[in-house]
């Protein structure tokens, strides 16, 4: 079966880094693009990006540009999302999600139990 | 990119139909038939239940269907059950390789 598993909750400072992973198993990871969504507290969805991990390439949200880097490792099957120059704003669940059909059409059938990222105030 | 506009809050009584509107522009909703559709309960991730603006994923029951007309897409859910109680979310491809979400609705089963 279809399982993705995203690295444990993170603190982190504003101005620092975090990086998730989400390691994918029960399909053909190279087969389908990895999105990338977060959700702040008691707030809605917002999509961050993709990452084809056949070839690497990647489309990211204009809010995301230059401080958002999703990368891949085709060996363990697992996709990384790299957000930069942390705010306090940026405290939120950030969720992996699989593309249902293989590109960028925005079905995501599955999803990974979500990455509780806090940056304190 | 704004987010596409849904309401706050949606209620009914079981057995009721009720339908939740996403309204963007011509850029994404009105511009492509790919507008899909997420069931989310408290805590939980996301569930996939509609795409291609009316297509019902594997297993969902046909209580649910989705719909587009202009700008606005829309979800109504027939014959309400106590546990489709939760948030609702649009998603709607926006062109130049790039999505975007509706601002999410919560649906009262009163």
């Amino acid at each position: 079966q279809v399982q993705l598993v995203q690295s444990g909750a993170e603190v982190k400072k504003p101005g620092a880094s975090v990086k998730v992973s989400c390691k994918a198993s029960g399909y053909t990871f190279t087969g389908y693009y990895m999105h990338w969504v977060r959700q702040a507290p008691g707030l809605g969805l917002e999509w961050m990006g993709w990452i084809n991990p056949n070839s690497g390439g990647t489309s990211y949200a204009q809010k995301f540009q230059g401080r958002v880097t999703m990368t891949r490792d085709t060996s363990i099957s697992t996709a990384y999302m790299e957000l930069s120059g942390l705010r306090s704003d940026d405290t939120a669940v950030y969720y992996c999600a699989k593309d249902a059909y293989g590109g960028d059409s925005g079905d995501f059938d599955y999803w990974g139990q979500g990455t509780l990222v806090t940056v304190p105030s | 990119q704004s987010a596409l506009t849904q309401p706050r809050s949606v209620s009914g009584s079981p057995g009721q139909s009720v339908t939740i509107s996403c309204t963007g522009t011509s850029s994404d909703v009105g511009g492509y038939n790919y507008v899909s559709w997420y069931q989310q309960h408290p805590g939980k991730a996301p569930k996939f239940m509609i795409y291609d603006v009316s297509k019902r994923r594997s297993g969902v029951p046909d209580r649910f269907s989705g719909s587009k007309s202009g700008n606005t897409a829309s979800l109504t859910i027939s014959g309400l059950q106590a546990e489709d109680e939760a948030d609702y979310y649009c998603c709607s491809y926006a062109g130049s390789s790039t999505l975007l979400f509706g601002g999410g609705t919560k649906l009262t089963v009163l």
